[in-house]
């Protein structure tokens, strides 16, 4: 069974730096064509996705806010951590960690965890 | 222009079929593309559905219905959801994808009303 959770602060304020850990069980990034990605979804709008990282440790960024992100991966524990720099009201957002299997598939979604920006 | 175009809202009665759109942008062709739909009702995150390139290239998620299919209209360039047999429980968002100059781009959604 493919589960994946995603943790770290609720609230954080402008000009700081947010750090999402994502966990996951069911399946090992160490295993050849596994990856998983990061997605936000603000409030009442549309999913925007924001980085993925491979099984050989490939990174791949969206291309609109790239300069701000970082995404790694800790195959023992089973994690992946996100960080996003210079976090903005506009940043405020429910956060997924997915996995993305061969292909691209995106299949399996965590629950979200919902961060706000505000001063 | 964005990538991926989806109306926004569409209506159909239960037990109707709904044909759902997600147009590409001029310039990027639909023919080899893997279109990737995603159904997500409020509080839950999306739901994988299926991904469609062509008929000999497709792929159904993990337990949804054969009445959730996908297709494309080359002449329109988009990617198609029908959705046959319309219940309330699919009253939801829908989102498509694609992975263009290796990132992920997710259409707008749209919203099915089923009334």
């Amino acid at each position: 069974q493919v589960t994946l959770k995603e943790s770290g602060p609720a609230l954080v304020k402008p000009t700081q730096t947010l750090t999402l850990t994502c966990t996951f069980s069911g399946f090992s990034l160490s295993t050849s064509g596994m990856c998983v990605s990061w997605i936000r979804q603000p409030p009442g709008k549309a999913l925007e996705w924001l980085a993925r990282i491979d099984w050989d440790d490939n990174k791949l960024y969206s291309t609109s806010l790239k300069t701000r992100f970082t995404i790694s991966k800790d195959t023992s524990k089973n994690q992946v951590v996100f960080t996003m720099t210079n976090m903005d009201p506009v940043d405020t957002a429910t956060y997924y960690c997915a996995r993305t299997g061969t292909g691209g598939t995106i299949d399996y979604w965590g629950q979200g965890t919902l961060v706000t920006v505000s001063s | 222009q964005a990538v991926l175009t989806q109306p926004s809202s569409l209506s159909a009665s239960p037990g109707a079929s709904a044909s759902l759109t997600c147009t590409l942008r001029s310039g990027i062709n639909v023919g080899p593309y893997r279109i990737y739909w995603y159904q997500q009702k409020p509080g839950s995150p999306p739901q994988y559905l299926l991904r469609y390139t062509s008929d000999s290239d497709k792929q159904q998620g993990s337990g949804v219905p054969s009445r959730f299919s996908g297709s494309k209209d080359a002449s329109a360039n988009a990617g198609i959801l029908l959705i046959s047999g319309l219940q309330s429980e699919d009253e939801a968002d829908y989102y498509c994808m694609i992975w263009h100059n290796s990132a992920c781009v997710f259409g707008g959604g749209t919203k099915l009303t089923v009334l």
